[in-house]
C-alpha cells in the first residue's frame, strides 16, 4: 500500500543535540512538506520540497534544516539552535505543488521531547 | 498570512448541525479542508478550487466564496464519528498551504 512512513516515532533529545526525523514516501509525489504541531495549535509549515534538490523555508523554518536528494526521502533535522522544539512533527506530501494538485497525504507523526 | 477560523472550538448533540469558517486577508487559489482526530495525523475532506464552489460529501459541505476570501464548513446532522478537530488551509500565489489554527468539533450523544 502507498503511504508515508515516518521515523522514529517517539523520540526524546537532550538539550544541545541535533536530530533527525526520517520521512519516506512511496507515493511517487513530487512535492513534500514538514510541518510542526503544538499543543491544541494548528499546523505550522517548516520546509517544503516541490522537486529533488529544490526546498523553501516555510514560516518557522529557523532551527531546522531539510534535504531532499530522492524524490521519496525528505528527512528533517532539528537543530540544537531550535529553542523549543518540543513539538508534534508530520511529513507531508502530495502529487505536485501547483494549487489544485497539492491535497496533501501524511504521515502518522514523530513525537520529539527535549529533556 | 494564516487563515483565521471561526468557532475555536463547538460542542453538539448528536444530529445537530455547525458552521466552521475560515477567512484569509490574501487572494486565495484553493481552499482545503482537514479533520484530525486525537493523536492521529489530518485527514483529507476536500478541496475547493474555484470561486463560488460549494462540494459535498456524505453531510458534510463547504462552500467558497473567492472575491470575500472565504470558506465555510458545514457540518450536518452530526455523527459522534465527526468528532475531532477541523483544520481549513489556504493555498495563494505562494502556492504554499498555510492551515488556520483549528477548530474543535464535539459531538455528544
Amino acid at each position: 500500500d502507498g503511504g508515508i512512513t515516518q521515523s522514529p516515532k517517539y523520540l526524546f533529545r537532550k538539550e544541545g543535540q541535533n536530530v533527525t526525523l526520517s520521512c519516506e514516501q512511496n507515493l511517487n509525489h513530487d512535492a513534500m512538506y514538514w510541518y510542526r504541531q503544538d499543543p491544541g495549535q494548528g499546523l505550522r509549515l517548516i520546509y517544503y520540497s516541490q522537486i529533488v534538490n529544490d526546498f523553501q523555508k516555510g514560516d518557522i523554518a529557523e532551527g531546522y534544516s531539510v534535504s531532499r536528494e530522492k524524490k521519496e526521502s525528505f528527512p528533517l533535522t532539528v537543530t540544537s539552535a531550535q529553542k523549543n522544539p518540543t513539538a508534534f512533527y508530520l511529513c507531508a506530501s502530495s502529487p505536485s505543488g501547483r494549487a489544485g494538485a497539492n491535497v496533501l497525504t501524511f504521515g502518522a507523526g514523530s513525537r520529539l521531547t527535549v529533556l | 498570512q494564516q487563515p483565521v477560523q471561526s468557532p475555536q472550538a463547538v460542542i453538539l448533540r448528536e444530529g445537530e448541525d455547525a458552521v466552521i469558517n475560515c477567512s484569509s486577508s490574501k487572494a486565495l487559489y484553493s481552499v482545503h479542508w482537514y479533520r484530525q482526530k486525537h493523536g492521529e495525523a489530518p485527514v483529507f475532506l476536500m478541496i475547493l478550487l474555484k470561486g463560488g464552489e460549494q462540494k459535498g460529501h456524505d453531510k458534510i459541505s463547504a462552500s467558497f466564496n473567492e472575491k470575500k476570501q472565504q470558506s465555510s464548513l458545514y457540518l450536518t446532522a452530526s455523527q459522534l464519528s465527526y468528532s475531532g478537530t477541523y483544520f481549513c488551509g489556504t493555498v495563494d500565489s505562494s502556492y504554499k498551504l498555510i492551515f488556520g489554527s483549528g477548530t474543535r468539533l464535539l459531538v455528544r450523544p
